[in-house]
């Protein structure tokens, strides 16, 4: 079966460094997708990972790594307002998007 | 930038009742989706849609659901008879090409209540 785990929940404080982990199984690979989501609200794409590597967008940054189907998203100087679900999504051989449950990330003062 | 927009926001219906949900794509957006995510759970896979055809569809997507782009704007699903556990926010997305390394553009979503 096709499985994404990434972890429940984290917590970081205002200012911070995080680390979001997700590994992957999943029929085929044609691309990793991070999205984050406020509750209640539809989710936002943050990035995007099909080679293996370190993507950059500003202060977040995405990893691949497809031999070991795992990725992490970066989130650095963390703000209030990174306060947020974040998704972690794969596109499977049929282009589908199989996604995780999903990690709650809570910013402290 | 273009969005994709969504109608209703909120829908309450009675269980048994028909419901259906519209989405206004992104022009040039040829391929479509429709997500639910059941509040606190995660984002679901129902159907993908190309060419007024459905491309792929998941196990929840039954005979109970439809889609449709009636007037070659607007997607539409449908659901006939709905169930409590229909409750859910239902996303629709679309992209211009599945193949190509674009993101899906989500609509705000509708939040559906079966009472």
């Amino acid at each position: 079966g096709q499985n994404i785990d990434q972890p429940t929940e984290m917590t970081a404080t205002e200012g911070a460094i995080v680390q979001i982990n997700c590994t992957y199984q999943t029929s085929g690979f044609n691309g990793l997708f991070w999205y984050q989501q406020h509750a209640g609200e539809a989710p936002t794409f943050l990035s995007y990972n099909v080679l293996d590597g370190l993507e950059e967008k500003g202060r977040f940054s995405s990893f691949l790594s497809r031999s070991k189907g795992y990725s992490y998203l970066l989130l650095k100087e963390l703000q209030m307002k990174d306060s947020a679900s974040y998704l972690c999504a794969v596109r499977d051989s049929n282009y589908q998007l199989i996604w995780g449950a999903g990690t709650k990330l809570i910013i402290k003062p | 930038e273009p969005e994709v927009t969504q109608t209703p926001s909120h829908q309450v219906t009675q269980m048994g009742q028909e419901v259906i949900l519209r989405c206004v794509p992104i022009s040039n957006h040829l391929y479509f989706y429709w997500y639910r995510q059941i509040l606190g759970q995660k984002v679901e896979f129902l159907v993908s849609f190309y060419n007024n055809e459905i491309s792929e569809k998941s196990e929840i997507f039954d005979d109970q659901f439809s889609v449709e782009r009636p007037d070659g704007s607007n997607f539409t699903l449908k659901i006939r008879s709905t169930k409590l556990e229909d409750s859910a926010m239902y996303f629709c997305a679309n992209l211009p090409h599945p193949e190509v390394p674009y993101e899906q553009y989500f609509g705000p979503g509708t939040r559906l209540t079966v009472t």
